[in-house]
């Protein structure tokens, strides 16, 4: 069955530590990858993707992901965090040959401590 | 630049009352549309997506519905809400070609009592 594990449910780190975010993937065939945050009060956005080329893809405001296609991973990192980062972390997936269907992770709660 | 609206953002039914939420976009065509459930815990469930007016697949089997009237309107439906549907609920588009980013609206909150 298609499906996508994110393993850390709740996160708490202070400011200035490392950050790594867990994502396996459950999906055949050739896929896309993607991370959403969801600040407080505001819409689901687009982190990064991943499509093809270059397995480390770099996305906004420092965040980087890379794809590990033996281990059928997609993991979130960020050197620094900072408080600003306090959010909810989607990963997702879809296939690569035109379908439709995207599926999502249940989401990482991300807060930071000042 | 493309914009997603939802309303309302929030809504109080009873159970067993009807349900209609609408979903627009602005500034592209074609659109492909998708209607999420957003349950603490349980991350995004796809309920139904788009491709064109009339062209609606369902996800999941449920209590409900969807249709796409216009080629930039989508809306969800019910024609009697259950306690079980409370939730938030997520349009989001993406370009016809259906892999490539969406673009989520602000959603609207659900609470069935």
């Amino acid at each position: 069955a298609q499906s996508v594990s994110q393993h850390n449910h709740h996160v708490i780190l202070s400011e200035a530590a490392s950050l790594e975010l867990g994502c396996n993937y459950s999906y055949g065939g050739t896929v896309n990858l993607f991370w959403y945050v969801q600040y407080p009060g505001q819409h689901l956005q687009l982190l990064l993707k991943y499509f093809s080329g270059d397995p480390l893809v770099k996305g906004i405001k420092g965040f980087e992901a890379e794809f590990i296609k033996s281990k059928f991973s997609f993991n979130l990192r960020k050197p620094s965090v900072q408080w600003s980062d306090t959010a909810e972390y989607f990963c997702a997936v879809n296939g690569a040959s035109g379908t439709y269907k995207y599926i999502f992770g249940t989401g990482t709660r991300l807060k930071v401590l000042a | 630049s493309q914009t997603i609206h939802q309303w309302p953002a929030t809504l109080v039914q009873p159970v067993g009352s009807p349900l209609s939420l609408e979903c627009t976009v602005e500034g592209t065509s074609n659109p492909n549309l998708y209607w999420y459930r957003q349950a603490a815990g349980r991350g995004l469930q796809l309920l139904f997506y788009s491709i064109g007016i009339d062209q609606i697949s369902s996800e999941v089997p449920q209590n409900l519905s969807a249709s796409r009237p216009q080629d930039r309107q989508f809306i969800l439906s019910s024609k009697k809400l259950l306690l079980s549907d409370s939730g938030f609920y997520l349009c989001a588009w993406s370009v016809p070609e259906g892999t490539d980013t969406q673009y989520f609206g602000p959603g609207t909150r659900l609470t069935v009592l």
